[in-house]
């Protein structure tokens, strides 16, 4: 039962536009958001987070939103540089949980 | 300030062998999670550790597959008589609390497990 689900495995942007990355998630116990960003053969490194008491948050040029109602997040990159190619999970908590949920992640290609 | 380290990257083992992974946390770290990311995958949650204590193994599968986290040295995921089906990129991550404290978890790079 897949409870953070991330419905586009590929997106690809032009260098200098915004990526716009999209999860969904079904529990609504999840008070905590993430995205982590993955290399190949490397571990994924945490991104920037969220919790649930509010609905923006940014670091640089990073932007994740959390719609609560619609159960939905997206990460925004502006501007988008070739070194953000990479592939990006979101995950979720739940404050009386045991673990983070991962999304199947969405491999970003940004075009120079 | 070494993150999560992990060990060996590469890991080849026949069926029937037996593969031990190694997790060093980030130090400071007493909570420690092992997640698998099979091919094409997500990643999936396998067991929550925290110092000499299994917290939610839940995740795991429960035969062949066992882990530890002992007061002194790494946290071990081990797997006995491995299967072509145990293929998979194994991830550690530490915390310096638990969930519910907003904090994110810190991946090591993985060992890569090849059974033939």
């Amino acid at each position: 039962d897949q409870q953070v689900k991330q419905n586009s495995p590929s997106l690809s942007v032009q260098e200098g536009r915004i990526s716009i990355l999209n999860c969904d998630y079904t529990n609504s116990m999840f008070d905590y958001f993430l995205w982590y960003k993955k290399y190949p053969a490397e571990g994924p490194t945490f991104l920037i987070s969220i919790s649930s008491i509010k609905d923006k948050n940014e670091d640089g040029r990073f932007t994740v939103f959390l719609n609560k109602s619609a159960k939905h997040l997206s990460l925004h990159i502006v501007p988008s540089q070739p070194g953000d190619s990479a592939v990006y999970f979101c995950a979720a908590s739940a404050r009386t949980g045991n673990q983070f949920y991962f999304g199947t992640g969405t491999s970003l290609t940004v075009i120079p | 300030n070494a993150g999560v380290m992990q060990n060996p990257r590469h890991l080849v083992r026949r069926r029937g062998q037996e593969a031990r992974l190694r997790c060093s946390p980030v130090k400071g770290h007493s909570h420690v999670y092992w997640y698998r990311q099979l091919p094409e995958e997500g990643l999936k949650f396998m067991v929550y550790l925290q110092k000499e204590n299994i917290i939610d193994e839940s995740g795991m599968p429960k035969e062949r597959f066992s882990a530890e986290f002992p007061k002194e040295g790494p946290s071990i995921l081990r797997i006995q008589q491995v299967v072509r089906g145990d293929s998979a990129a194994y991830f550690c991550a530490s915390s310096p609390r638990q969930l519910g404290n907003n904090s994110p978890l810190h991946f090591g790079n993985g060992t890569r497990l090849t059974v033939t």
